[in-house]
Formats: C-alpha cells, structure tokens, sequence
C-alpha cells in the first residue's frame, strides 16, 4: 500500500458523459501527478499540481481538467468522453517538488467508456 | 524532451534463470533514473531509483540495475528469478529541479516466468 487513495476504483459510462476522478496523496505530500495508461500510448503524464497550483502540464486533452483543493486532494474531470478515453488512470504524489523525490502510486481508476 | 525506450516487450524465462532487462534514455542533462513493476492488475510499485552516487543501485525483491552514463542506459538485472516476479516492468526517467519531475515512462517490458 502505498498511501495514495484513489476513487473509484472502476467506472462505467457513456460517450458524451462527463466523469470526476478523485485522489487522495499520502500523508504530507504536496505533489500530486496524474497519468493515464492505455493500451496504444502506454503510460503518459498527463499533468502536476504542487500545493494547490498547477506546476506542469503534459499531453492532456482541452477536454480533461483538473485541481488541486486546499486540504491537498485532487480531482481529474473527464468530460465530453469518447471511446479512447478508456484507460487506466493513476495518480502519484511526491513530498515536495523541486528537486529528486520518487513518486507513489494510487491504485488507479479504470474508466470504461461505452 | 525526454524519451525512454525498452527494446525488449516480451521476455520468457524459467525460474532460476538470470535477467537482464534493457532501458536507455534520451535527455541532455542531470537525469533521476526509476525501474517499476506492475503486477497483474496492480498499480506501479517501485523497485529502485538512481538519483546520484554509486552508479549501481540496489532494489526491492533481489533487483540492481547499473547505471551507465556514456551509454544513456539503466539496465536492470536479477541473477535468479522466480515465479512471482511475472509482471510488467517500466523503466522511468525525469529530471531533478522545479516543473521537471513529470516521468516519462518507456513502452514497459512484460516478464513471464515458467515454473
């Protein structure tokens, strides 16, 4: 277990939905990185927050959007869903940024769309 | 821009045998160096990181990989494997310093052992 809480941990839903990930860091990190794994990209880096601000931004769709709240948890928004959104979704958290730290991993959300 | 690749997307070995997994990098400067696992699934659980210092480092579970500068590689080695180490494993790398730590994963290696 690596102390990052992930939920929900399945999700089932159709073309067009909009959907909220949630993820919950490990006590006292303040980093936490979303990425999402699919079978044609593999795992990409989708973007960071850094206590509450957005630090870094990778290959994420206009589509998807996410945040950062005060007490540190996370949420990835997922709207206007298409098929290929269908992957595996994980979260990470880091104790600082800045310098060398290893990221945990949360158990991920598997997003189904239909 | 950083990239990772791992030339080996399948590999098949009987328990006890040694393993050699390749990872090679593409990045201009000060590289932080990971190896994953993912067991069936699971999530991305770490077996070992290089930062700085001695270039070979140890893991979790009987792992070492060797870090390897002039070559951009990070291979990762365990003289003998078993059963339970069937998963997939994924070579990562990032950078030390603000707004660089996204990693950037390789295409992983899926490992199956025979009992």
């Amino acid at each position: 277990d690596s102390g990052v809480t992930q939920t929900p941990k399945h999700l089932i839903t159709a073309t067009g939905q909009r959907v909220t990930l949630r993820c919950s860091p490990r006590s006292g990190d303040l980093s936490v990185y979303w990425y999402q794994q699919s079978l044609d990209q593999g795992l990409q880096f989708l973007i960071q927050y850094y206590n509450g601000e957005e630090r870094a931004k990778g290959n994420i769709l206009e589509r998807f959007s996410a945040q950062q709240f005060p007490d540190l948890h996370s949420e990835l928004n997922l709207s206007s869903l298409e098929l290929g959104d269908s992957a595996l979704y994980f979260c990470a958290s880091s104790p600082q940024t800045g310098g060398s730290y290893e990221q945990y991993f949360g158990p991920g959300t598997r997003l189904t769309v239909t | 821009a950083q990239s990772v690749s791992q030339h080996n997307h399948h590999v098949i070995l009987s328990e006890a045998a040694s393993l050699e997994l390749g990872c090679n990098y593409s990045y201009g400067g000060t590289v932080n160096l990971f190896w994953y696992v993912q067991y069936p699934g699971q999530h991305l659980q770490l077996l070992l990181k290089y930062f700085s210092g001695d270039p070979l480092v140890k893991g979790i579970k009987g792992f070492e990989a060797e870090f390897i500068k002039s070559k951009f590689s990070f291979n990762l080695r365990k003289p003998s494997v078993q059963w339970s180490d069937t998963a997939e494993y994924f070579c990562a790398v990032n950078a030390p310093g603000f707004g660089n730590e996204k990693l950037t994963f390789g295409t992983g290696t899926r490992l199956t052992i025979i009992p």
